[in-house]
């Protein structure tokens, strides 16, 4: 069973609406959990991290953890056409020395 | 301020050649990390480094590669003898403390011919 596990996608939006990016992790001790954003050709930028269970805001997105079914997800509110990436979901490692990252899901807007 | 840098941002080698590739971490930063990043392959861990302790090298695929962090700031990582399949782009990461945020660098990106 893979660590972290993303649907590739690609998963396709219209402007404005709202986009939905999941990630299901194997360990049940996973403590932090980070979304990514990657634009083809660039390195990975954070976009937030969730440590508690239940939602997180930041602007137009939102984390949601729920531990008990080892589920993490992304929304993008007013998706737009900037927002067109590779989103990597990632879990930090038992020992917190490393990012586990699941495969990403490319999201493309259209306008 | 400034983010995390790499140099050099490419490098082509021929196989069977060392290289060395540079990261500067973001200035008081006490954790510095290593991926890679190939084709179909996602983001792997390489090694970590957090202040003086020793450094968690679990993520080194061969005794090729080895890494060094030298008064707790630049770090080197060195390929030695390099294959094809080394070619991947490699990416450094820092966090201030360790199991936060990490925020990467730009990237290498190597070519092995």
């Amino acid at each position: 069973q893979k660590e972290v596990e993303q649907n590739s996608g690609p998963l396709s939006v219209p402007e404005g609406a709202i986009a939905s990016l999941n990630c299901t992790y194997s360990d049940r001790v996973s403590q932090s959990f980070f979304w990514y954003r990657q634009y083809s050709g660039k390195s990975p930028e954070l976009i937030m991290s969730i440590y508690s269970n239940g939602d997180k805001e930041d602007g137009r997105f939102t984390a949601q953890l729920n531990k008990a079914s080892q589920y993490v997800s992304l929304l993008i509110r007013d998706s737009q056409p900037s927002d067109s990436a590779t989103y990597l979901c990632a879990v930090i490692n038992q020992a917190g020395t490393a990012l586990i990252f699941g495969k990403g899901t490319t999201l493309s807007v259209s306008s | 301020g400034a983010g995390v840098s790499q140099s050099p941002s490419n490098k082509v080698t021929e196989k069977g050649k060392d290289v060395e590739l540079r990261c500067d971490p973001i200035s008081g930063h006490t954790a510095l990390y290593w991926y890679r990043q190939s084709l179909g392959q996602g983001l792997e861990f390489l090694i970590y480094f957090q202040g003086n302790s020793a450094p968690d090298k679990s993520g080194l695929p061969s005794d090729r590669f080895s890494a060094e962090r030298t008064g707790g700031s630049v770090s080197t990582l060195t390929i030695q003898r390099t294959q094809q399949e080394d070619s991947a782009v490699y990416l450094c990461a820092s966090s201030l403390v360790p199991s936060g945020d990490q925020f990467f660098g730009p990237g290498t990106r190597l070519t092995v011919l």
